[in-house]
C-alpha cells in the first residue's frame, strides 16, 4: 500500500507570491498516476492536476505539476486570493488508491 | 458538461445500512472508472472504493472492507455504494469521483450521519 506524505501541514504566504507543496510517495508511483485536488472551505474537492502534470479542464496555468517516482510537487506560481485552501494530492495506481493529509494554504 | 449528483445519505444508527446513489451525465458512464472518496467532519479527504467500466473488479479501503459494496448500471448512468454495519467512524460526506485519468470530477457529495 502506498502512503503519500505532504509537506508543509501548513503554508502562510501572500497574493503574489509563490506556493510550491510536496507530496512523498512511500513507494515508487507507477504510470505517473498522481493527481491533486483543491478544496475551499464548504466545498467539493477540485481536481487541479492529473497525471502528474496534466492541468484538468479549466484549471488557470498559475498552477502547474512535477516530479517522478516518489517525489512530486504541486507549484503555483502566483498566488491570487481564491487560492487559499487545502491541497490533497492522490495516487491512483492499483489499489487501494490513498490521498496525503494535505497541506493548508493560508494567508499571511 | 460532467455532472455528478450524489444522493442517498441520512442519518442511521451503529450496524444500520444505507445506498447512496450517484447519477452521472455529460460523459460516457460505461466507459470510466469510478470512485467513492469521503471525508469525516474536519478531516481529510480518504479515498473508499473504485469500480471499473464494466462493473467485473471492485477494490476498497482497508476501512470499508467486508462492509461496503460498490456497483453500477451503465444503462441508468448511476453508481451506488451499499453500506452495512455502519459505525460512528463512518459519518462523513461521501463523494463520487470520475476516473482520474479522464478529469476526476467530484460532486457535490451526500451526508451520512451514523448516530444513535
Amino acid at each position: 500500500e502506498i502512503v503519500l506524505t505532504q509537506s508543509p501541514g501548513t503554508l502562510s504566504l501572500s497574493p503574489g507570491e509563490r506556493a510550491t507543496l510536496s507530496c512523498r510517495a512511500s513507494q515508487y508511483v507507477n504510470n505517473n498516476q498522481l493527481a491533486w485536488y483543491q478544496q475551499r472551505p464548504g466545498q467539493a474537492p477540485r481536481i487541479l492536476i492529473y497525471g502528474v502534470s496534466t492541468r484538468a479542464t479549466g484549471i488557470p496555468d498559475r498552477f502547474s505539476g512535477s516530479g517522478s517516482g516518489t517525489d512530486f510537487t504541486l507549484t503555483i506560481s502566483r498566488l491570487e486570493p481564491e487560492d487559499f485552501a487545502v491541497y490533497y494530492c492522490l495516487h491512483y495506481v492499483g489499489s487501494p488508491n490513498s490521498f496525503g493529509q494535505g497541506t493548508r494554504l493560508d494567508i499571511k | 458538461e460532467v455532472q455528478l449528483v450524489e444522493s442517498g445519505g441520512g442519518l442511521v444508527e451503529p450496524g444500520g445500512s444505507l445506498r447512496l446513489s450517484c447519477a452521472a451525465s455529460g460523459f460516457t458512464f460505461s466507459s470510466h472508472w469510478m470512485h467513492w472518496v469521503r471525508q469525516a467532519p474536519g478531516k481529510g479527504l480518504e479515498w473508499v472504493s473504485h469500480i471499473t467500466p464494466d462493473g467485473s473488479i471492485a477494490n476498497y479501503a482497508d476501512s470499508v472492507k467486508g462492509r461496503f459494496s460498490v456497483s453500477r448500471d451503465n444503462a441508468k448512468n448511476t453508481l451506488y455504494l451499499q453500506m452495512n454495519s455502519l459505525r460512528s467512524k463512518d459519518t462523513a460526506v461521501y463523494y463520487c469521483v470520475r476516473q482520474i485519468s479522464s478529469g476526476g470530477d467530484c460532486g457535490q457529495g451526500t451526508l451520512v450521519t451514523v448516530s444513535s
